[in-house]
């Protein structure tokens, strides 16, 4: 089963505005990562959050954690064009079975020029 | 560096067949793991291997077993086919250092389709 879930399934903005995407989850975590994935290509990695970090940011890239609310948001700003993709959230559980990431269902960003 | 690269693209198998997937890690890494993506779906995780052993696995049926060689490259194979076993099948290579905690790098996949 998949304990991601993103929030909204998809989102549809304009070239220069900032998309958010939100990540709740049910178990303890080691850490948070964002994936960013093309249509029917691999998934890239994108930016890593520990449990015991609150805030992160990675050039147009900001990630916020909040483990007491089990949830993490992924900010985007001035997106363009080409951040159109799939953004998906994984988990990395504290049990840390073998290295299992989590992933959620995903959320299908598209930017219009 | 060369990245993780995976063979074939695309496969096209009946159901009752069975199947050989290939990885090449990314190299510098010792550690693969593999995931079932179902169209519209996240990534599922199947298993993971580190040095050569199964160290990990998701809620898969032993029809799906893998390797993983000397060299750091991978195989998944899955037996008995089934129409739901159609998917996109990534891999995934990493350095599993000290912290457990290093990023995933993926592979463009094989897409398995089961007729």
């Amino acid at each position: 089963s998949q304990q991601g879930e993103e929030d909204p399934q998809a989102l549809s903005i304009q070239e220069g505005e900032n998309a958010t995407m939100n990540c709740s989850y049910k178990t303890s975590i080691n850490n948070l990562q964002w994936y960013r994935q093309n249509s029917g290509r691999g998934l890239v990695h994108l930016i890593l959050i520990r449990s015991n970090e609150r805030e992160k940011h990675s050039g147009r890239l900001r990630v916020t954690l909040d483990t007491s609310k089990k949830s993490s948001s992924l900010l985007i700003t001035a997106s363009r064009a080409a951040d159109t993709a799939s953004y998906f959230c994984a988990v990395l559980p504290i049990y840390n079975q073998g290295g299992k990431l989590i992933f959620g269902q995903g959320t299908e960003l598209s930017v219009k020029p | 560096e060369t990245g993780v690269t995976q063979s074939p693209t695309h496969l096209i198998k009946t159901r009752g067949q069975q199947v050989t997937l290939r990885c090449s890690s990314q190299s510098g890494h010792n550690t693969v793991s593999w995931y079932q993506q179902a169209l519209g779906q996240g990534p599922q995780f199947i298993f993971q291997y580190y040095r050569e052993e199964e160290n990990g696995r998701g809620n898969f049926p032993p029809r799906f077993s893998g390797l993983q060689f000397p060299n750091y490259s991978s195989e998944l194979n899955v037996n008995a086919l089934e129409l739901d076993d159609s998917a996109l099948y990534l891999c995934a290579s990493s350095w599993a250092g000290a912290s457990g905690d290093s990023p995933l790098h993926f592979g463009n996949g094989t897409r398995l389709t089961v007729t």
